[in-house]
């Protein structure tokens, strides 16, 4: 059973700053890797897919890396509009969410 | 466009039955390649994926949920029906439903939810 982890939990971030965000498979799943970013009472929404390709209407500012075990989001220059929870999900056999890490004002 | 709506109740008491309806509009569950998918949210907690349907009306399952839940469509209505047995409080969640795409990048088959309705909470509770 494959696990996933996302680090960290919390990161507080001043507007203007970049942004780190870490997600962890315990098995390889190729580039076979989305984020989201949520605000609170919205639905998901999709900003990356295939670990690294933006989708429709993304801003530059996020880019995703990474390959089998270890993925990474950045936020170039955090805008307000970015504070929130973000989401990896892999796909194997099925979908499977991580626990999300929650960028916050610092 | 592309759009997803989810409807049923809003509150379920222990041990009851949940049907889910969502209904879509933008593209069509025939096409190769699409699915819809459902995916719930226990208040204040991560994101949960439960089931999936695809055009060709293959259908999965979370694992750990399989034996309660099943998953149908009707192309003609753009509809898909999620059904859940024996609810309990711990079901308590925004339920969501997402269509999902397969894309090709750098050669290998990506999977993920593009398009997602904005959510219903469901509460169970006696």
């Amino acid at each position: 059973e494959i696990v996933m982890t996302q680090s960290p939990a919390t990161l507080s971030v001043s507007p203007g700053e970049r942004a780190t965000l870490s997600c962890r498979a315990s098995q390889s799943v190729n580039s076979n890797l989305a984020w989201y970013q949520q605000k609170p009472g919205q639905a998901p929404r999709l900003l990356i897919y295939g670990a690294s390709t933006r989708a429709t209407g993304i801003p530059a500012r996020f880019s995703g890396s990474g390959s089998g075990t270890e993925f990474t989001l950045t936020i170039s220059s955090l805008q307000s509009e970015d504070f929130g929870v973000y989401y990896c999900q892999l796909y194997t056999n099925w979908p499977l969410f991580g626990p999300g890490t929650k960028v916050d004002i610092k | 466009q592309i759009t997803l709506k989810e409807s049923g109740p809003t509150l379920v008491k222990p041990t009851q039955t949940l049907t889910l309806t969502c209904t879509f509009s933008g593209f069509s569950l025939s096409t190769s390649g699409v699915g819809v998918g459902w995916i719930r949210q226990p208040p204040g907690k991560a994101l949960e994926w439960l089931a999936l349907i695809y055009w060709d009306d293959d259908k999965s399952y979370s694992p750990s949920l399989k034996s309660r839940f099943t998953i149908t469509k009707d192309t003609s209505k753009n509809q898909v029906v999620l059904t859940m047995t024996n609810m309990d409080s711990v079901d308590t969640a925004t339920y969501y439903c997402a269509r999902k795409r397969i894309t090709v990048v750098r050669g290998a088959k990506v999977y993920y939810f593009d398009y997602w309705g904005q959510g219903t909470l469901v509460t169970v509770s006696s």
